[in-house]
């Protein structure tokens, strides 16, 4: 049973554009939302996070938009870079799990 | 701060075979979690520590792998035996505490089962 759905696998997006990736969750108990963003040979990286008491988190180019009613949140980036080509995964976790589950991931391509 | 180091950074063995991978966390992080993470996919907990006490470890295949934490500080986890599905990159994080908090990872093990 996968409890994060992430869409879409992959992405291409110009330099400048807007980068959405989005990501549904099932299990209600879940209350921390983290982005995480991976290199090639380098574990992820914690990007942006966000608790369901909020709508919405913004820190610089990246903002998580979240609907707790739907179960979905989403990462936006703003000002896409070619910088930011890297594999991007959404993940919840629950206060008492600990663990966090992962989507998939998405691919980002930025084209200078 | 240091991150948290895995070593080795890369292993190739033949079916059957046995290896084990080590870790050591940030120091003062009582969580640690050990993740499998297959090409294309995004990482599946194998096992999680508290201090040195198992949290979590359902997914586990406890009939090859196995893990400890030793003294609640540094962690190994082992393949005995290997089989050519468990190619795979195998990271190593580390949190404060448990559920809800930022999880640090390490590069990884890149595991190669010929």
């Amino acid at each position: 049973q996968q409890q994060v759905k992430q869409s879409p696998q992959s992405l291409i997006v110009q330099k400048g554009g807007i980068s959405i990736i989005n990501c549904a969750y099932e299990n209600t108990a879940f209350d921390y939302f983290p982005w995480y963003q991976q290199f090639p040979g380098k574990g992820p990286a914690l990007l942006i996070a966000i608790r369901p008491d909020v709508s919405e988190k913004k820190e610089g180019r990246f903002t998580i938009s979240f609907n707790k009613s739907a179960k979905q949140f989403s990462l936006h980036i703003m000002d896409s870079q070619p910088g930011d080509s890297a594999t991007y995964f959404c993940a919840a976790s629950s206060p008492n799990a600990g663990k966090s589950t992962f989507g998939d991931g998405t691919t980002l391509t930025v084209k200078p | 701060e240091a991150g948290v180091a895995q070593s080795p950074r890369y292993k190739i063995i033949e079916k059957r075979q046995s290896v084990a991978f080590w870790c050591n966390p940030i120091s003062g992080h009582a969580t640690l979690y050990w993740y499998q993470q297959i090409l294309g996919q995004g990482p599946k907990l194998l096992i999680q520590f508290q201090n040195n006490g198992v949290v979590d470890d359902s997914q586990l295949p406890k009939d090859r792998f196995s893990a400890e934490r030793l003294k609640g500080v540094d962690s190994t986890l082992k393949i005995q035996p290997a089989k050519l599905e468990d190619s795979a990159v195998y990271l190593c994080a580390s949190s404060l505490v448990g559920g809800g908090t930022e999880a640090f990872f390490g590069q990884g093990t890149r595991l190669t089962v010929v």
